[in-house]
C-alpha cells in the first residue's frame, strides 16, 4: 500500500532563498511530525500535528521555520531566508493516532543542501 | 522526564556473530516501546515495537528485543548478524505524560557487519 511520501527527495538552493516541503500522509493517519536529521546525527523534532488541535510547535528552531497541514492530509513545511545550517534530510512521519502504542510510519525524506 | 539512552553511537561485529544494541529509557508511565532500523538515504522502518503484551518481542529480519521494566531497558538483539543489517538503529519511547509530542528518540547506533 502507499506509505508516506515527500517532496522533493533532493533539494539544493542558494542561502537566502525560500523553501517549501511537501509530505503525503499515509491516508486516515491523524498525527504527522516533521523532524530534522543533520548528518550522522539522530532526529530532532520539528512540529507535530494531531488531527484539528494546535500544532505542537515547540520544536521549530526559529521563526523562519513553519509548516501548515490542510485537515488530515497533506503538509508543508516552509524554511525562508534559508541559512547553510539548515542543510540537513527533513523526515516526515505519520501514525493512525496520538495513541502511545501505534508506530510511526517514515518517508524517505527530503535531502536539502543550501549553497 | 522521558527520556532514552542508546549506550553505544558504535556497534562492530563480524558477519554470523551476535548483535546486541543497548537501549536503556525512562518514564512516569507504562511506556510503548520501538526500535526502527534506518538504511542511508532511506526513512526509518519499524523493526519491532512492546505495547505491555510479552515481553520478548520479535520484529523483522530476525531481530527481537526484550523489554525488563526492572532494568528499564529494552535492547534489541539478532542471533547472527547479516552484511545487510549494517544500518543506523534507533530506540523511541512513547508514553502518554509526554504532552502533544509523546515519542523520544534516542541518538541511535551505527551497526557496521565486518565480513
Amino acid at each position: 500500500g502507499a506509505g508516506v511520501s515527500q517532496s522533493p527527495s533532493n533539494k539544493v538552493t542558494e542561502k537566502g532563498k525560500d523553501v517549501e516541503l511537501r509530505c503525503d500522509p499515509i491516508s486516515g493517519h491523524t498525527a504527522l511530525y516533521w523532524y530534522r536529521q543533520r548528518l550522522g546525527q539522530g532526529l530532532e523534532f520539528l512540529i507535530y500535528f494531531q488531527g484539528n488541535s494546535a500544532p505542537d510547535k515547540s520544536g521549530l528552531p526559529s521563526d523562519r521555520f513553519s509548516a501548515e497541514r490542510t485537515g488530515e492530509s497533506v503538509s508543508t513545511l516552509t524554511i525562508q531566508r534559508t541559512q547553510q545550517e539548515d542543510s540537513a534530510v527533513y523526515l516526515c512521519a505519520s501514525r493512525p493516532g496520538g495513541g502511545d502504542n501505534q508506530p510511526q510510519h517514515f518517508g524517505d525524506g527530503t535531502r536539502l543542501s543550501i549553497l | 522526564a522521558q527520556s532514552v539512552t542508546q549506550l553505544d553511537s558504535h556497534v562492530s561485529v563480524s558477519e554470523g556473530t551476535p548483535v546486541l544494541l543497548r537501549c536503556n529509557y525512562s518514564s512516569s508511565y507504562s511506556p510503548s516501546l520501538f526500535w526502527y532500523v534506518q538504511h542511508p538515504n532511506k526513512g526509518l522502518q519499524l523493526l519491532l515495537k512492546y505495547t505491555s503484551a510479552a515481553t520478548l518481542v520479535k520484529g523483522i529480519n530476525g531481530f527481537e528485543a526484550e523489554f525488563k521494566k526492572s532494568e528499564t531497558s529494552f535492547h534489541l538483539t539478532k542471533p547472527s548478524a547479516h552484511m545487510s543489517d549494517a544500518a543506523e538503529y534507533f530506540c523511541v519511547v512513547s508514553d502518554l505524560t509526554g504532552g502533544a509530542n509523546n515519542l523520544f528518540f534516542g541518538t541511535g547506533t551505527r551497526l557496521t557487519v565486518i565480513p
